[in-house]
């Protein structure tokens, strides 16, 4: 069975600040990895996948996430966050010809303070 | 392109009565899933179709149904609905799984 793990319920950092939130996974196979955004009543918003190849991975708003497969993990990274990036991040990785589905995270709530 | 769009985006229901959820999926997708996200909770996986066969199924009872059809728009219905049903209910479209995919913004159900 494929799980994620996300240790830590709430991040706080100030605007302007380098951010991290992170994620552990544990799969039998190749991961495919993703993060997702959540804002107040709406759905999630996709930021970056990893599939194969570069370990770094750069996607939307400015975040980035460094895939190790020694340690299993994958955490979201920004250089200098934003007030606006406050939201609920979720991390997801799905193994292929496994069902199909996608296994989240329990999110982390990102709060960027002024 | 359009996105993926749910309907309704709220909805109350009594404990023991049917629902049917509905999702339009991102143009050119071909496959569709449903996940539940429970208040606090990361969304778990209820089924995908893919060219409207169930092709996977997470750990959800019977009663929880859905259908794709030939535009690949889908239904998620949901029978005798008890209080723990009451969640976000998330619809989300991808061509053929292998790309990320694309979320809608998900119907509010409560059951009281």
């Amino acid at each position: 069975a494929q799980s994620v793990a996300q240790p830590e319920d709430q991040v706080n950092v100030a605007e302007g600040n380098p951010l991290t939130v992170k994620c552990t996974y544990s799969v039998s196979g190749n991961p495919y990895l993703f993060w997702y955004v959540q804002y107040p009543n709406r759905g999630l918003q996709f930021l970056l996948k990893y599939i194969t190849g570069d370990n770094l991975v750069k996607g939307s708003y400015g975040f980035e996430a460094e895939f190790n497969k020694s340690q299993t993990s994958f955490h979201l990274k920004k250089p200098s966050a934003l007030v606006s990036d406050s939201a609920l991040y979720f991390c997801a990785v799905r193994v292929n010809n496994a069902g199909n589905m996608l296994t989240f995270g329990g999110g982390t709530r990102l709060m960027v303070k002024p | 392109e359009t996105g993926v769009t749910q309907s309704p985006t709220h909805l109350i229901k009594t404990r023991g009565q049917q629902v049917t959820l509905r999702c339009s999926s991102q143009s050119g997708h071909n496959t569709v899933s449903w996940y539940q996200q429970a208040l606090g909770q990361g969304p778990q996986f209820i089924f995908q179709y893919y060219r409207e066969e169930e092709n996977g199924r997470g750990n959800f009872p019977p009663r929880f149904s859905g259908l794709q059809f030939p535009n690949y728009s889908s239904e998620l219905n949901v029978n005798a609905l008890e209080l723990d049903d009451s969640a976000l209910y998330l619809c989300a479209s991808s061509l053929d799984s292998f790309y990320g995919y694309t979320f809608g913004s998900g119907t509010r159900l409560t059951v009281v």
